[in-house]
């Protein structure tokens, strides 16, 4: 079966600095596709960024970037010059081929500090 | 509407009793998925609605979980007979649909928080 595992329960950083958040997943499938979800109090999950497996190029999207390692099957997510709006529960999911199943992590809550 | 809406937002309810959750997703999308998250847990699958296809119900905890949805549109959970162990948020996203979860993108309602005492 799969899963996904964040080992970050929660952590907190200064505004403007970078933060990483981890998160590893375990499957014997080759194609799949991993993302990072953000949810703030307002509990809307939202999209942060997505990466397709078979793509050895990392995915950003402005100040969001991940670092993808799947022989390792790691997928972090890097947040450069955090902002105060950062601040909430970011979680990695993944989801195989043409599948719509989501498998998610428990989360890491994320606190940015002004 | 412009986003997915969900009512209640919250909900406090007695053991035992039966609740109804409602979703309205966003007009024109087929796919409509319900999901349980549980205070510090990542989010449980609990059903996927498809166009006019069969549901699957392949994550509904147990048979007080039942969940319909009526013309293609708006979507109701029921859970009957509820337990404490039933508290959580309940959420509800909704999406083109057909196309595979990387190709088309899921829209999150803020859910409802249901709270049994």
């Amino acid at each position: 079966a799969q899963t996904v595992t964040q080992s970050q329960p929660e952590m907190s950083v200064q505004e403007a600095e970078t933060v990483t958040l981890s998160c590893t997943y375990d499957t014997s499938e080759s194609n799949y596709y991993l993302f990072w979800y953000k949810q703030p109090p307002s509990r809307q999950m939202i999209l942060v960024i997505r990466q397709e497996a078979y793509k050895q190029q990392n995915a950003t999207e402005n100040r969001f970037s991940v670092n993808f390692q799947k022989a390792a099957k790691s997928f972090s997510l890097k947040i450069s010059d955090s902002q105060l709006g950062d601040t909430a529960m970011y979680f990695c999911a993944f989801v195989m081929d043409s599948n719509y199943q989501l498998i998610w992590g428990a989360g890491t809550k994320l606190i940015i500090k002004p | 509407g412009a986003g997915v809406s969900q009512s209640p937002s919250n909900k406090v309810t007695e053991k035992g009793k039966d609740v109804e959750l409602r979703c309205d997703p966003i007009s024109g999308h087929t796919a409509l998925y319900w999901y349980r998250q549980s205070l510090g847990q990542g989010l449980e699958f609990l059903i996927y609605f498809q166009g006019n296809s069969a549901p699957d119900k392949s994550g509904l905890p147990s048979d007080r979980f039942s969940a319909e949805r009526t013309g293609g549109s708006v979507s109701t959970l029921t859970i009957q007979r509820t337990q404490q162990e039933d508290s959580a948020v309940y959420l509800c996203a909704s999406s083109l649909g057909g196309r595979g979860l990387f190709n088309e993108k899921l829209f999150f309602g803020s859910g409802t928080q249901l709270s049994v005492l």
